[in-house]
């Protein structure tokens, strides 16, 4: 089975501090991405990476960046979280091609205070 | 640019019964592959259906079938003798080569099954 892993299902952060969200996949995908889950908006893509050290910026990148040193491992900062980035974030890899399925993890609920 | 709109933001059905959820979705690319993501309350995003853009049968999945309409830009989902463990987050998405291979999503339709 594909595992998309997460790190941290729950965090809780106070404003102006860095934070790191990793994610981890172990079935050797070219393609990971990074979404934000808020109600009524449904999934936002915030950026995506198509190779080591390549990264996208997706429709909401602003206060995010990411970091790709290894193939398996994608990684969501937030430089200086904000109270707007309380929220669920889905970590996702696939295969190049699009008619690959998108594989998710569970989760991670931030809450900025 | 692709987007993707769900005008339900929730819907109900009784179970064993049948319900539709619709999509739509908009774009100018002739190849490209849609999707029903379920999403349960344990938030994990479990593939439901895929149908891809060049083929004119409709995608079907034991309970679960879609109704594509190419022209129309429509894509709905069936969900034949509803069970509780259908009860979910249901999102439409939309993926192409040309957009790097990135999900786009709908809002999602929250589907509650009552006994």
């Amino acid at each position: 089975d594909v595992k998309v892993t997460q790190s941290s299902r729950y965090l809780v952060k106070r404003t102006g501090e860095k934070v790191f969200l990793e994610c981890v996949q172990d079935m050797d995908h070219e393609n990971m991405f990074w979404y934000r889950q808020d109600p009524g908006l449904g999934l936002r893509l915030i950026y995506f990476s198509y190779d080591v050290k390549m990264k996208e910026k997706g429709d909401i990148p602003e206060g995010y960046s990411v970091s790709r040193e290894k193939k398996e491992r994608f990684s969501l900062i937030l430089e200086s979280a904000s109270t707007n980035q309380t929220s669920m974030y889905l970590c996702a890899s696939s295969f190049r091609q699009a008619v690959n399925t998108i594989y998710f993890g569970e989760g991670s609920w931030l809450t900025v205070v | 640019a692709q987007t993707v709109t769900q005008s339900q933001p929730e819907m109900s059905v009784q179970e064993a019964e049948t319900v539709t959820l619709s999509c739509t979705y908009d774009t100018s690319e002739s190849d490209y592959y849609l999707f029903w993501y379920k999403q349960p309350p344990s938030r994990q995003m479990i593939l439901v259906i895929r149908q891809e853009a060049y083929k004119q049968q409709n995608a079907t999945e034991n309970r679960f079938s879609v109704n594509f309409q190419k022209a129309a830009k429509s894509f709905s989902l069936k969900i034949s003798d509803s069970q509780l463990g259908d009860a979910a987050m249901y999102f439409c998405a939309y993926r192409s080569e040309n957009q790097g291979g990135k999900l786009i999503f709908g809002q999602g339709t929250e589907l509650s099954v009552k006994p």
